[in-house]
């Protein structure tokens, strides 16, 4: 267990919908960072925040969004659903530095878009 | 960015050595971490490499040679548990992101 608890572990939708994922750090971690994992393109970054605010964006699509409150825990918000979104969506944290120990990563939400 | 390259799969046998490489290409690095990753579930630390050298943690260890862009995950006494993907993951010394290689598939075979 690495201490990064996500919900809901699965969900499924229809197309055009929203959804939200949710995630809370590792007690004392400032950092969240999100990834999508499909069969065909890996581990892709999407968003990190630091103690609320962005701090880096990678291959995220304007559709979706994210944020962190300031008790830590983030959301990542998927809009206008398509089917190619159904994949594993994995939330990480760390202190700034991820020290000697990378990201801890929480269990995923699979979603599945119908 | 960064360009992360290793194998698609490998296989070996029970208690056989695997040795997997990633090549990578980046524009500031801050460390290269190794990741398991069983089907369906979350990716798990495995080892850190910032400096050049070896780092040895039981049965897996880690090289890391900065100049040539080259990393390898040495699995020893191979088991039947450590059928898996291995993924490598290079940071940014700008933003500390990640940046994940498309991961290399290990069948371990009795």
């Amino acid at each position: 267990d690495s201490g990064v608890t996500q919900t809901p572990k699965h969900l499924i939708t229809a197309t055009g919908q929203r959804v939200t994922l949710r995630c809370s750090p590792r007690s004392g971690d400032l950092s969240v960072y999100w990834y999508q994992q499909s069969l065909d393109q890996g581990l892709q970054f999407l968003i990190h925040y630091y103690n609320g605010e962005e701090r880096a964006k990678g291959n995220i699509l304007e559709r979706f969004s994210a944020q962190q409150f300031p008790d830590l825990h983030s959301e990542l918000n998927l809009s206008s659903l398509e089917l190619g979104d159904s994949a594993l969506y994995f939330c990480a944290s760390s202190p700034l530095g991820t020290g000697v120990t990378g990201q801890y990563f929480g269990p995923g939400t699979r979603l599945t878009v119908t | 960015g960064q360009n992360i390259d290793q194998p698609t799969e490998m296989t070996a046998t029970e208690g056989a050595i695997v040795q997997i490489n990633c090549t990578y290409q980046t524009s500031g690095f801050n460390g290269l971490f190794w990741y398991q990753q069983h089907a369906g579930e979350a990716p798990t630390f495995l080892s850190y490499n910032v400096l050049d050298g070896l780092e040895e943690k039981g049965r897996f260890s880690s090289f890391l040679s900065r100049s040539k862009g080259y990393s390898y995950l040495l699995l020893k006494e191979l088991q039947m548990k450590d059928s898996a993907s291995y993924l490598c993951a290079v940071r940014s010394s700008n933003d500390y992101k990640l940046s994940f290689g498309a991961g290399t598939t290990v069948t371990v075979r009795a």
